[in-house]
C-alpha cells in the first residue's frame, strides 16, 4: 500500500506570492490533516478534512486555506506569503476522522524569501 | 490555552532505559499519543493511551495518568537508531491532535 505523498517536496517563494501544496492520502483513507512544523515549535495543527468537509481548524490566519476533493486528495493554499510562513508543511491521513493513528507524508519544505 | 510540556532534550547511553515525560493542559481529552520523527523524516506513530495505565509495544511503553494530566514514553534497550525527536500529542474535545514541541533524544555509544 502506497504511503501518503506530498508535492512538491521543496518550494521557494518570495513574500507576497501565494502557494498551493498537494497531499494524496493512503488509498481508502478519507481524513486528511495539515500541520505546520517549525524548529522548536512542534507541529501546529492547521485543519482537517473529511469527506470534502472541513472538520476542524487551527489558529491560523485566513491566508491559510484548504480543500479536499472527492478522491480524498487535499490541497492547502497560503496567500500573501510572509517570511514567517517558512516551514515544513506535513499532511497526515487516517481512515476515519479522529482516528488515533495518523500516517504522515514526507512534507513540503517551503522557504519564503 | 492548550499546552503540552515535554523536555526539549534527553541524552542516554546505548542499552540504557530512558523516560520522556509529557504533561498536558487541554480543552477536553480523548487520549495521548506518541510519535517519533527522525531528522528529515516524517513523524511515525508509536503508541496511544486512551485509558490510565501502561501500554507496551516491544521495547517501547507508554503510560497515562488522566488524573495527573501526565504521561510518559519509556524506551528500553536503547539503540543508536532511537536517536530522534519524540512528540506527545493529545486529542482534544474537537478530536484534533495538539502536539508538544518535541523531545530530542540523543543516544550515545
Amino acid at each position: 500500500k502506497a504511503g501518503v505523498t506530498q508535492t512538491p517536496r521543496y518550494l521557494i517563494k518570495t513574500r507576497g506570492q501565494q502557494v498551493t501544496l498537494s497531499c494524496s492520502p493512503i488509498s481508502g483513507h478519507r481524513s486528511v490533516s495539515w500541520y505546520q512544523q517549525t524548529p522548536g515549535q512542534g507541529l501546529q495543527f492547521l485543519f482537517e478534512y473529511f469527506s470534502e468537509t472541513q472538520r476542524n481548524k487551527g489558529n491560523f490566519p485566513g491566508r491559510f486555506s484548504g480543500r479536499q476533493f472527492s478522491n480524498s486528495r487535499s490541497e492547502m493554499n497560503v496567500s500573501t506569503l510572509e517570511l514567517g510562513d517558512s516551514a515544513l508543511y506535513l499532511c497526515a491521513s487516517s481512515g476515519l476522522a479522529g482516528d488515533n493513528e495518523q500516517f504522515f507524508g514526507p512534507g513540503t519544505r517551503l522557504t519564503v524569501l | 490555552g492548550q499546552s503540552l510540556e515535554q523536555p526539549s532534550e534527553v541524552t542516554a547511553v546505548e542499552g540504557a532505559i530512558v523516560q520522556i515525560n509529557c504533561t498536558y493542559q487541554t480543552s477536553g481529552f480523548y487520549g495521548l499519543s506518541w510519535y517519533q520523527q527522525h531528522d528529515g523524516g516524517a513523524p511515525t506513530f508509536l503508541s496511544y493511551n486512551g485509558l490510565d495505565g501502561l501500554e507496551e509495544t516491544g521495547r517501547f511503553s507508554s503510560f497515562l495518568s488522566r488524573s495527573d494530566s501526565y504521561g510518559y514514553l519509556l524506551l528500553q534497550e536503547l539503540q543508536m537508531k532511537d536517536s530522534a525527536s519524540y512528540f506527545c500529542a493529545v486529542k482534544d474535545s474537537s478530536y484534533k491532535l495538539i502536539f508538544g514541541s518535541g523531545t530530542r533524544l540523543l543516544v550515545r555509544p
